[in-house]
């Protein structure tokens, strides 16, 4: 069975500084597909960004970029110039190719600070 | 566009009650998902769909049902509600699979039991 790990349970960052948010995972599948979520405090949940196992390169999204290390099973994301709105908890999750059931780590809050 | 819509926001039950957490989306998504999320918790998979009239159980079905009658439609029903049903849950609905299965969720609904 597929698990995902943040072992941050919080972190804070000053505005404007960068923050790396870690997930790693467990799989014995080689194709599938890994996302990170913000769920910011009016608690609808959003997707930040998503990488698909099977592409070397690091997706990015503005000042949002990940880490995917395919061989560590290790999929950080970073937030650069970190504003006020990232305040939210982050969500990492893991999907099985061909399958629809999302697999959630436990969430890291984040807190950026003026 | 509404999205995702969830009903009641709040709502706090008697241990045996019933109530229906209503669901709807506007985005003429095939997949739909019912999530909860426990206090420092993930979330997680209590049913989902993958079209009007077929559903299937997640990681944490007991205690729940289910129904699909359209496309837009995803009731959850809480039958003899329980203190262990105390959580926030979570409607999200997608479009496809794979890395194009981007989860849309609703504002979410507090429920508490007691």
């Amino acid at each position: 069975a597929q698990t995902v790990t943040q072992s941050q349970p919080e972190m804070s960052v000053q505005e404007a500084e960068t923050v790396t948010l870690s997930c790693t995972y467990d799989t014995s599948e080689s194709n599938y597909y890994l996302f990170w979520y913000k769920q910011p405090p009016s608690r609808q949940m959003i997707l930040v960004i998503r990488q698909e196992a099977y592409k070397q390169q690091n997706a990015t999204e503005n000042r949002f970029s990940v880490n995917f290390q395919k061989a560590a099973k290790s999929f950080s994301l970073k937030i650069s110039d970190s504003q006020l709105g990232d305040t939210a908890m982050y969500f990492c999750a893991f999907l099985t190719s061909g399958t629809y059931k999302y697999i959630f780590g436990t969430g890291t809050r984040l807190k950026v600070l003026a | 566009n509404a999205g995702v819509t969830q009903t009641p926001k709040f709502r706090i039950l008697k241990i045996g009650q019933s109530m229906t957490l209503q669901c709807t989306q506007d985005m003429n998504h095939n997949y739909m998902y019912w999530y909860r999320q426990d206090p420092g918790m993930g979330l997680k998979l209590i049913y989902y769909s993958v079209g009007a009239g077929i559903t299937d159980k997640g990681e944490v079905p007991n205690g729940y049902n289910v129904s699909r009658s359209t496309t837009e439609d995803f009731p959850l029903r809480l039958e003899l509600a329980a203190p262990s049903q105390t959580s926030v849950y979570f409607c999200a609905s997608s479009f496809a699979s794979g890395a194009k299965n981007i989860q849309y969720f609703g504002a979410g609904t507090r429920l508490s039991v007691l």
